[in-house]
């Protein structure tokens, strides 16, 4: 069965760091996605993007965020400058379609430790 | 704004027990909802979903079934086993928005 795949599967950097976690996508699927779980909390969306295009972002998604599909297979996101509270798991996602009733297909997640 | 609220854990079961996992929702219009499955170690997997009301979503002897009036979606399984044992997350999709919500997430502990 197709999945989505990330690396790192963990990670651990120091404040003020970039990092890049990547992810490949479900080969046919046309909409990309992060979510991200801090320990003990909900799983957060953060940002979708279609077409070499963002899509929608949340709040959480601000000026030291971004992502990018380099080529034809890979979605990465950068935290230029991270801080302690952007330790947490970060999901992958993607989808076929953008509509409510379509499934969202996550990978097994990043685990990002800013210390 | 959306929202989805399901019930505290963790729930600890006997294998073969009969499990219930509420979950509520708050959305305008008629969302769809889903719940996925986190297995220890693994990423979020779709379990089962319903996209409208009255539909009964159903896998791996897990079933939910969308309430309107009562706005619910409560995750049920009539015989449980310790490979179940994982953290189940009941979501949302719909309305202003098609970016999923989450509920806090309820941790099921089944012991041989």
């Amino acid at each position: 069965e197709p999945e989505v795949t990330q690396t790192p599967s963990h990670q651990v950097t120091q404040m003020g760091q970039e990092v890049i976690l990547r992810c490949v996508p479900i080969s046919n699927h046309l909409y990309f996605y992060w979510y991200r779980q801090i320990l003990g909390q909900k799983v957060e969306f953060l940002v979708s993007f279609y077409n070499n295009e963002i899509s929608e972002k949340s709040e959480i998604f601000d000026d030291q965020f971004s992502v990018e599909r380099p080529d034809g297979s890979n979605f990465t996101l950068k935290i230029r400058s991270t801080k302690l509270e952007d330790s947490a798991m970060y999901f992958c996602a993607s989808s076929i379609l953008d509509i409510q009733g379509d499934t969202i297909y996550f990978g097994e997640g990043s685990w990002l430790t800013v210390v | 704004g959306n929202s989805v609220t399901q019930m505290e854990g963790p729930v600890t079961l006997s294998e073969e027990a009969f499990l219930t996992i509420n979950c509520t929702y708050t959305a305008t219009g008629y969302p769809s909802l889903f719940w996925y499955v986190q297995y220890p170690g693994e990423g979020l997997q779709l379990l089962l979903k319903a996209t409208k009301a009255d539909d009964k979503g159903s896998n791996k002897g897990f079933e939910a079934t969308y309430r309107k009036e009562t706005t619910s979606f409560h995750l049920e399984k009539g015989s449980v086993q310790v490979s179940d044992s994982a953290v189940y997350f009941c979501a949302l999709r719909g309305g202003a928005t098609n970016k999923l919500i989450f509920g806090t997430g309820t941790l099921l502990a089944v012991q041989p």
